[in-house]
């Protein structure tokens, strides 16, 4: 069976403030794959990022960065000089048993930058 | 052009209709799927479809039936429709790898919200 837990149900930071989304995972398999998705206010859902299990390189998308720890099981999502637009719902998700490949996602948490 | 679509948007209706949404990919992904987000917010997969045959099926209530005429479109009928049907459904798709046991990212619709009164 597949579980991810992100603890955080909210989060506000003032803007211009760092954030860091914390991600738990679960899964037998040892090959399978994450993603961090973005829900904003408009509601559609936008993926950010997907990373394999064997590459635990961390990314730096501008300012955006994941931190993978396979040894924690964790797959953190940070934002640098945190936006107004980068309000919305963060979800992240998990995929693994190839031919199946649906995604578990996580209970998402809602980030909100004040102004 | 919008990747993955759906119609309609928003749909109201009554307790103990019909009714089905459309979904349409035109980026020629092989792979389409339905989730379920309700009003919590929480996210999780009803089926999946692969080149028209249906490979994930969750504990949905048979009052849902997915159809795929083609690998681009991915219908959602629903029956006998229920107050707890009322949620936002989104479809997805994805690019099967070419590699072995490689899983690439889902493109979302837009979802539609449906509201039963």
């Amino acid at each position: 069976a597949q579980k991810v837990t992100q603890a955080q149900t909210e989060i506000s930071v003032v803007e211009k403030e760092d954030v860091t989304l914390d991600c738990v995972y679960e899964t037998r398999d040892t090959t399978y794959y994450l993603f961090w998705y973005k829900q904003p206010p408009s509601g559609e859902l936008v993926f950010l990022i997907r990373r394999n299990s064997f590459d635990e390189q961390n990314e730096i998308s501008g300012r955006y960065s994941w931190n993978f720890q396979k040894s924690t099981s964790s797959f953190n999502f940070t934002i640098t000089a945190s936006q107004v637009v980068d309000s919305a719902v963060y979800f992240c998700a998990l995929s693994a048993n190839f031919g199946n490949e649906k995604l578990t996602f996580g209970t998402g948490t809602r980030l909100t930058i004040i102004p | 052009d919008t990747a993955v679509s759906q119609t309609p948007k928003y749909l109201v209706t009554q307790m103990g209709n019909d009714k089905s949404i459309k979904c349409e990919q035109n980026l020629g992904h092989d792979t389409m799927y339905w989730y379920k987000q309700d009003s919590k917010k929480f996210l999780k997969i009803m089926f999946s479809y692969n080149n028209k045959e249906l490979i994930i099926n969750e504990t949905v209530p048979n009052r849902f039936s997915p159809k795929s005429p083609d690998k681009a479109h991915l219908n959602l009928h629903i029956n006998s429709l229920e107050l707890g049907d009322s949620a936002v459904y989104f479809c997805a798709s994805s690019q099967d790898s070419p590699l072995a046991g490689g899983v690439n990212e889902q493109f979302f619709g837009p979802g539609t919200r449906l509201t039963v009164l």
